[in-house]
């Protein structure tokens, strides 16, 4: 079967860091993603990762274990505008590209 | 370079009307994927096509949903006789081969 598992809601202070995890349970992996999505809007792309290990770009930092099934998303320095839904998405194996989602995370950043 | 196009943002439809939602992928794209993103729920796959050719349906109802993508011209998502629980937004998203997919705003479809 197919499943992916994020917190359904996290808060957190402006100025401080958040960490977002996911796990994933999929017949195929070619990588994963996480988009940020504010309300009403489309997603948009934050990170990529499909080697084990850490990726930074700016405040934000993606991290993958394979083996684990796990991946964390990293936010520094958070700011008010940060507050939104962040998704993890993983790209199966295969011919097919279809991205499978997780049911979001909301995270509420709090002055 | 314009991002991916969705028409039209809103649309309303009654119950047994049909629904069509276009999306323009962005310009270089050639594979194209449709979601679905039902109230309080997650992004759910419905269907990845290039163009002339649909590649994977596998999320994709069996009856009164079709998709194309066209020689020339945008993906159609099409639903027939549209029922109350076809209510969401559906996002269209591109992507050059293989890599991050880009979303377009999305079609919210209300009916009623």
């Amino acid at each position: 079967g197919q499943n992916i598992d994020q917190p359904t809601e996290m808060t957190a202070t402006e100025g401080a860091i958040v960490q977002i995890n996911c796990t994933y349970q999929t017949s195929g992996f070619n990588g994963l993603f996480w988009y940020q999505q504010h309300a009403g809007e489309a997603p948009t792309f934050l990170s990529y990762n499909v080697l084990d290990g850490l990726e930074e770009k700016g405040r934000f930092s993606s991290f993958l274990s394979r083996s684990k099934g796990y991946s964390y998303l990293l936010l520094k320095e958070l700011q008010m505008k940060d507050s939104a839904s962040y998704l993890c998405a993983v790209r199966g194996g295969g011919a097919t590209n279809k991205l499978i989602f997780g049911t979001g995370t909301l995270l509420a950043v709090q002055p | 370079n314009a991002g991916v196009m969705q028409n039209p943002r809103h649309l309303v439809r009654r119950r047994g009307q049909e629904a069509r939602l276009r999306c323009s992928p962005m310009k270089g794209h050639s594979h194209v994927y449709w979601y679905r993103q039902l109230p309080e729920e997650g992004l759910k796959f419905m269907v990845y096509l290039q163009k002339e050719n649909i590649i994977d349906e596998s999320g994709m109802p069996k009856e009164r949903f079709s998709a194309e993508f066209p020689k020339e011209g945008p993906s159609i998502l099409r639903i027939q006789q549209v029922v109350r629980g076809d209510s969401a937004a559906y996002f269209c998203a591109s992507s050059p081969l293989t890599y991050e997919q880009y979303f377009g705003p999305g079609t919210r479809l209300t009916v009623t």
